[in-house]
């Protein structure tokens, strides 16, 4: 089945621009999170989705939110951008509510560059 | 969440197995420890994980020790595609303790398999 696809790939923004990346997530999986990886901070996580509700939030500034839709599909949006915003954007998704270890697969990721 | 301390990096020839550390002295009776790598910054890749017992699956094997203050993961005929950084991650509970949370990240094991 497919994986957790992530779009756009590649993209290229100005600083002060809004940008929202997408994320559809496995087959049957409802669980959708996002992190951002940069070389300095490495992995970092930045929400968790289920259910189309917020269930955890990291450290980041307000710029960055995200949602959930009724199939499972996220975006996450960053508002006002700098440079420092420039990363991986990675995607994960899960089966769900996870009491008991579930595997967390992750999608290949949309690359953002703030110029 | 408890903390991983691993090797920063690693060579192994090609054929052989490759075993990589990780010390998680503070974890808890009920956190999970997974592994995943990552290849030229695409996605994480999932590559096993477990609670008490030493798993298997087609990638690698997990060895876990009695007290669960640290783990192995194996890969037992290393090839030149598996290089690639190896992240060794305890998964807490939700401060809430009702479920599975984020994936914290660390530094990683870079692994190099030499032909």
């Amino acid at each position: 089945k497919a994986g957790v696809t992530q779009t756009p790939r590649y993209l290229i923004k100005t600083r002060g621009q809004q940008v929202t990346l997408s994320c559809s997530p496995i087959s049957g999986h409802r669980s959708v999170s996002w992190y951002q990886q940069t070389p300095g901070q490495g992995l970092q996580f930045l929400f968790e989705y289920f259910s189309e509700t917020q269930r955890n939030k990291g450290n980041f500034p307000g710029r960055f939110s995200g949602r959930q839709f009724s199939n499972s599909r996220s975006e996450m949006n960053v508002s006002t951008l700098e440079l420092g915003d420039s990363a991986l954007y990675l995607c994960a998704s899960s089966l769900g509510l996870d009491f008991s270890g579930n595997t967390i697969y992750f999608g290949e990721g949309s690359w953002l560059t703030v110029v | 969440d408890a903390k991983t301390t691993q090797p920063p990096s690693m060579d192994c020839a090609e054929g052989r197995a490759a075993n990589l550390p990780c010390n998680h002295s503070t974890i808890s009776g009920n956190e999970y420890v997974y592994w995943y790598r990552q290849i030229h910054s695409q996605g994480p890749q999932y590559i096993i994980h477990g609670l008490k017992n030493n798993e298997t699956n087609e990638m690698a094997s997990l060895i876990i020790t009695e007290d669960r203050k640290s783990s192995t993961l194996i890969l037992p005929h290393a090839t030149l595609r598996d290089t690639a950084v190896y992240y060794c991650i305890v998964r807490a509970l939700t401060p809430g303790g009702t479920s599975y949370g984020k994936l914290t990240f660390g530094q990683g094991t870079i692994l190099t398999v030499h032909p």
